[in-house]
């Protein structure tokens, strides 16, 4: 059991469609993390949110829109995606950004434009 | 800057066999030092992390790693490869300018034989 909860496990959307992604973690993490993984690759880091505030953007494109409501909760906003853009896509939390920490992962979204 | 090596894309060994999975690192500062594992289908789990306290660090499921700091060496061990060990092992590095920010080595898959 992961301590990091995503929703939806799977999406396949079509590059009009509009849809979200979730995150929720109940550690008390105050920092949170979105990546983008593809097959056989590690995770590239998008988003770092510290204490409710954007950190990092590692220069996403801007169909891609992190949201982050709460210390508990990481919403990622998908607008006019395109097929380069299935992959599996990973939210992570620690317990600071502002130290070394571990990371700890949920299972992902298993996205799919069309 | 924050980088780590990993020597090998891919490792196979039978089952009973010691596991070795190579991770050198490149740091401007003491180094924290993470495995994680990656199962078809599953986010990243922790493994184990090196935070500058003992040389030796245990981690989950019989895995082992040395912290060999004139080697900028942490590989990954296990005396004896079980089937379920099949999966991919990412090294990562944490530290510098960006305290929170991992730093993921390509990974290496690991295939056990019966």
């Amino acid at each position: 059991d992961t301590e990091v909860t995503q929703t939806p496990k799977h999406l396949v959307m079509g590059m009009t469609n509009k849809k979200s992604l979730k995150c929720e973690q109940h550690m008390g993490h105050r920092a949170m993390y979105w990546y983008k993984q593809k097959a056989k690759k590690p995770p590239e880091l998008m988003f770092v949110y510290s204490y409710e505030k954007l950190s990092i953007n590692e220069s996403v494109p801007s169909r891609f829109s992190p949201e982050c409501p709460n210390s508990s909760l990481l919403n990622l906003h998908l607008h006019a995606l395109q097929p380069e853009d299935s992959a599996l896509y990973l939210c992570a939390s620690s317990q600071t950004g502002d130290q070394p920490q571990p990371q700890h992962f949920g299972d992902g979204t298993r996205l799919s434009i069309l | 800057a924050q980088s780590v090596t990993q020597l090998g894309s891919h490792v196979s060994v039978s089952e009973g066999a010691l596991v070795l999975l190579r991770c050198n690192y490149s740091s401007s500062v003491p180094p924290y030092l993470f495995w994680y594992v990656q199962y078809p289908n599953q986010g990243l789990q922790l493994l184990l992390k090196y935070t500058s306290a003992a040389t030796l660090v245990k981690g989950i499921n019989g895995f082992e790693a040395e912290f060999k700091k004139s080697e900028t060496s942490f590989h990954l061990t296990k005396p004896s490869a079980h089937m379920s060990d099949a999966a991919e092992y990412f090294c990562a590095v944490c530290g510098g300018s960006t305290l929170g920010r991992l730093y993921f080595g390509r990974g290496t898959q690991l295939t056990v034989w019966p």
